[in-house]
């Protein structure tokens, strides 16, 4: 079974610390997703990363980076933490093979963030 | 830009029931995933089909690409069947393609 791990489930920041989180999958897929959680927004795409040191925006990067040093890690740093960043963050991957839209994404359990 | 909409935002159902829950979209894709998401946060995926229907148990799910809709159903239902379901739409068809998120219905399923 593909497992996706993510570092913390309940994560307590103040606005202007620096934030990581971290996502580790164990079956060598190749793409990697950060997403967040809100109410009335549903899922939105922060960032993905389709192969090692490769990354691409997704629909809100202002105020995230990421960073893919290794192949089952992918990290999501928020470098001035704002309220505005409550919410809960989820990491997901997906084999990146040809046809990769035909593969479907595994979740992690997520990571509810507050900063305060 | 695909938008991605589904109805009804809740549904509250008796153990028992047959549930349908709907979801459209906007512009052509290459394929539509159902999610389930549980309290606590953890997403599981039930589908991803790109035409026709699929099932797996006392679930079904249905796509018309031509209407750009797809209708998830749940029948005999039960209240472990409560949770958030989430339709997701992949547009593209490279290793880049992604996905975009309904906002989800929530199901609360009583006994």
């Amino acid at each position: 079974d593909v497992k996706v791990t993510q570092s913390s489930r309940y994560l307590v920041k103040r606005t202007g610390e620096k934030v990581f989180l971290e996502c580790v999958q164990d079956m060598d897929h190749e793409n990697m997703f950060w997403y967040r959680q809100d109410p009335g927004l549903g899922l939105r795409l922060i960032y993905f990363s389709y192969d090692v040191k490769m990354k691409e925006k997704g629909d809100i990067p202002e105020g995230y980076s990421v960073s893919r040093e290794k192949k089952e890690r992918f990290s999501l740093i928020l470098e001035s933490a704002s309220t505005n960043q409550t919410s809960m963050y989820l990491c997901a991957s997906r084999l990146g093979l040809d046809g990769s839209f035909y593969n479907e994404q595994f979740f992690g359990p997520g990571t509810r963030l507050t900063v305060l | 830009k695909n938008e991605v909409e589904q109805s009804p935002q809740n549904l509250t159902a008796q153990e028992g029931e047959f549930i349908t829950i709907n979801c459209s979209y906007s512009v052509g894709i290459s394929a539509l995933h159902w999610l389930q998401q549980h309290p606590g946060g953890g997403i599981v995926s039930l589908f991803m089909l790109s035409s026709g229907k699929k099932k797996h148990g006392r679930l079904i799910a249905t796509i018309n690409i031509q209407e750009k809709h797809s209708s998830l159903h749940i029948t005999a239902s039960h209240p472990r069947d409560s949770a958030v379901y989430i339709c997701a739409v992949i547009w593209g068809e490279t290793s880049g393609s992604r996905l975009t998120f309904g906002e989800g219905t929530q199901l609360t399923v009583n006994p």
